[in-house]
C-alpha cells in the first residue's frame, strides 16, 4: 500500500518570493509521483509528473519537482511566485506493482501568494 | 475539463432524498472514479469503476452507490442524502496506464440541508 503526506496545510509567501511545498511518500514497491493543482472552483489539473529518468521534472507555469528516493520524497518548487499561483496542490503517488493501481493523493496544500 | 463533464455543477437537496450525480467522458478512457473533498481530508475516493459494469467502493463508500451501463457514462447515487454528504464531488477518469495520472472533472457542489 502506499500513502503520501503533505507536511504544510497552508503556506503563506509573498509575491516573487521562491516557494516550497513539501510532499513524503511511502511505499513497498516503485511509484510514479504526480503534482496536482486545483484553482478555486475548479477541478484538478496535472502540474507535473515523475515517471523515471531525471530526478528534477519541470512542469507547467514554472513549478519543477525534485524525487529523492532515499529520502521518499517528491517537493514542490518555484524559485519566483506570482499571485495567480495561488492555489490548492495535492501530491500523489502510484504503485507500479500489487494488482489494480490507484492514484492515492496527499491531503493538500493551500498556497496563498500576497503582494 | 475537455472531455470529461459533470452535472449538474451545483445542487441543494434535502436529508432524506435520493440523489444522482452524473460523470460523461469522452475519451473512451477504461477507468472512472468519484471522489470527494472535504476540507482536511484531500480528495477521498469513493467507488470506482474498470470497465462496464465493473466497479469497486473506495475508502468511504457507505451510503453511495454506483452504476455504468456504457463506457461513457458513471453515475453516482447517493441513496437517501445526509448532510454529511454535503461535500464536492469530482469525477476523473484514466486510460489505466500507471503513467498517465487521472483527467478530472469540474466538480459538482452537493449540499444536504
Amino acid at each position: 500500500a502506499q500513502s503520501v503526506t503533505q507536511l504544510d496545510s497552508q503556506v503563506p509567501v509573498f509575491e516573487e518570493a521562491p516557494v516550497e511545498l513539501r510532499c513524503n511518500y511511502s511505499s513497498s514497491v516503485s511509484v510514479y509521483l504526480f503534482w496536482y493543482v486545483q484553482y478555486p472552483n475548479q477541478g484538478l489539473q496535472l502540474l507535473l509528473k515523475y515517471l523515471s529518468g531525471s530526478t528534477l521534472v519541470k512542469g507547467i507555469n514554472g513549478f519543477e519537482a525534485e524525487f529523492n528516493k532515499s529520502q521518499t520524497s517528491f517537493h514542490l518548487r518555484k524559485p519566483s511566485v506570482h499571485i495567480s499561483d495561488t492555489a490548492e496542490y495535492f501530491c500523489a503517488v502510484r504503485g507500479l506493482s500489487g494488482g489494480y493501481n490507484k492514484l492515492i493523493f496527499g491531503a493538500g496544500t493551500r498556497l496563498a501568494v500576497h503582494p | 475539463d475537455a472531455g470529461i463533464t459533470q452535472s449538474p455543477r451545483h445542487k441543494v437537496t434535502e436529508t432524506g432524498t435520493p440523489v444522482t450525480l452524473r460523470c460523461h467522458q469522452t475519451e473512451n478512457h477504461r477507468y472512472m472514479y468519484w471522489y470527494r473533498q472535504d476540507p482536511g481530508h484531500g480528495l477521498r475516493l469513493i467507488h470506482y469503476s474498470y470497465g462496464v459494469k465493473d466497479t469497486d467502493k473506495g475508502e468511504v463508500s457507505d451510503g453511495y452507490s454506483v452504476s455504468r451501463s456504457k463506457t461513457e457514462d458513471f453515475l453516482l447515487t447517493l441513496e437517501s442524502a445526509t448532510s454529511s454528504q454535503t461535500s464536492v464531488y469530482f469525477c476523473a477518469i484514466s486510460p489505466g496506464t500507471a503513467d498517465y495520472g487521472y483527467t478530472f472533472g469540474s466538480g459538482t457542489r452537493l449540499t444536504v440541508v
